[in-house]
């Protein structure tokens, strides 16, 4: 079956800095990779996804990338913010099941 | 309209003992999937339900069970509860056609 790693599994940084965040597949025929935001307490949020046809998506201050050849994709956040502090979880899936993989999670620390 | 919901929020029981938790879908969404979340292994896959019908399963024992109902609200029981039981139970919903999935917020299981 599909393996996600991901990395790092904690991220600290000081805020307006750029964060990055690396995962990593194993199937070949996963073509949807979405990223979940979950803040303490709460439930796992969509904030961007990207299919396997596009390299890169952008929305606001969040930035995906995806290599299909080298199986791994990336979640850039620039200008962090504290309430950016959340545990960031990537995933993997096919078309026909749709069932994810998650990553391990990322915790993410801005600093004020 | 109304994000996924699930009762109870937190729950505490004893070894030996089974749960039943219970799932709403966003109106519209047929297809609800559950998931274990724990610090040490992440958001794991237990089984996703379609149309009355469970259409996939993870690598979970024969205690982990589920069902929907025509209304596509669905439940899952837990027999036999072990410590190693104890996690956050997310649900998901979506539309069976699109890929991206809403997540509830959890009930909060303990086993002692």
């Amino acid at each position: 079956g599909e393996n996600v790693e991901q990395h790092p599994s904690t991220l600290s940084v000081q805020e307006g800095d750029s964060a990055v965040i690396k995962c990593t597949y194993s199937d070949s025929a996963s073509n949807y990779f979405p990223w979940y935001k979950q803040e303490l307490g709460k439930r796992p949020q969509l904030i961007i996804d990207i299919r396997s046809n596009v390299g890169e998506k952008k929305d606001q201050r969040i930035a995906v990338t995806l290599n299909k050849t080298a199986k791994h994709f990336s979640l850039h956040i620039t200008e962090t913010q504290p309430e950016d502090s959340a545990v960031y979880f990537c995933a993997a899936s096919k078309g026909g099941s749709y069932i994810p993989t998650f990553g391990r999670g990322t915790s993410l620390i801005v600093h004020p | 309209k109304a994000g996924v919901t699930q009762t109870p929020r937190y729950l505490i029981k004893t070894r030996g003992q089974q749960v039943t938790l219970s799932c709403s879908p966003i109106s519209g969404h047929r297809s609800v999937s559950w998931y274990q979340q724990t610090p040490g292994q992440g958001l794991q896959f237990l089984f996703e339900y379609f149309s009355e019908t469970q259409r996939n399963k993870g690598n979970f024992p024969g205690r982990f069970s589920g069902r929907q109902f025509s209304n596509s609200r669905s439940e899952m029981n837990v027999s036999t509860l072990e410590l190693g039981d104890s996690a956050l139970y997310l649900c998901a919903s979506r539309v069976d056609s699109q890929e991206t999935q809403y997540f509830g917020p959890g009930t909060r299981l303990l086993v002692l």
